[in-house]
């Protein structure tokens, strides 16, 4: 089955405490993509990657980091969250020269 | 001015009813559009997509395009419960330069069609 999958779902941990959400994607599609959703302020793109080890800022990247060593891959560092990084957090990907993205099922973050 | 605005809901519409939803965006350059359903604690899920002026249409959805008003719409005919959910406005914005990858959402417009 064609499927982002993002792990884990769910995650509840402490200010300063790195952690990494991992993002892979079966479909063999070079663009990856990860967004955070926030009540009121919608879906917003943290960073983005055309393909291996090509990567980029989107609107909000303060915090966080990405890396993409292997095509089907794309995880999401916190390396010292903080409590307005609790959020809503997918990972989307979509064939190179197409728009139409699809999306993981979502990370729910919680930092305290 | 937001790049992507949809009109505020939330909207109510009864079953049967034709629900319509907007979308206007700022970059004139913006070339291609999409609309996605997003149930309550679901991820948005990919409904229709329009790249040229005029109408799409897919089973009972259409999309509409009118880019010299810088406006795509979203009709639902013969609305059903099941298509209560957020929908999201979704428009290809430049990234660099080119006009690869880069989406821009807008809020979403929160629709419940009651029986």
């Amino acid at each position: 089955e064609a499927q982002v999958t993002q792990n884990p779902r769910y995650l509840i941990t402490v200010t300063g405490k790195k952690l990494t959400v991992t993002c892979s994607q079966n479909m063999n599609h070079e663009y990856m993509s990860w967004y955070r959703q926030d009540p009121g302020l919608g879906l917003r793109q943290i960073y983005y990657s055309m393909n291996v080890e090509v990567t980029d800022k989107g609107d909000v990247p303060e915090g966080y980091k990405v890396s993409r060593k292997e095509k089907r891959n794309f995880p999401l560092i916190l390396e010292s969250p903080s409590p307005n990084q609790t959020s809503l957090y997918f990972c989307a990907s979509s064939l190179f020269g197409s728009n139409e993205q699809f999306f993981g099922p979502g990370t729910r973050l919680t930092v305290l | 001015q937001k790049e992507v605005e949809q009109n505020s809901g939330p909207l109510s519409v009864p079953e049967g009813a034709i629900a319509s939803l907007n979308c206007t965006y700022s970059d004139r350059v913006s070339q291609s559009f999409f609309w996605y359903r997003q149930y309550s604690g679901k991820s948005p899920e990919l409904i229709m997509s329009i790249y040229s002026n005029g109408d799409k249409e897919d089973g009972r959805f259409t999309a509409q395009l009118n880019k010299a008003s810088q406006y795509v719409s979203l009709l639902i005919r013969d609305s059903q419960p099941s298509d209560s959910a957020t929908y999201l406005c979704a428009v290809n914005s430049r990234a660099g330069g080119t006009s690869y990858g880069k989406l821009t959402f807008g809020q979403g417009t929160i629709l419940t069609v009651h029986p």
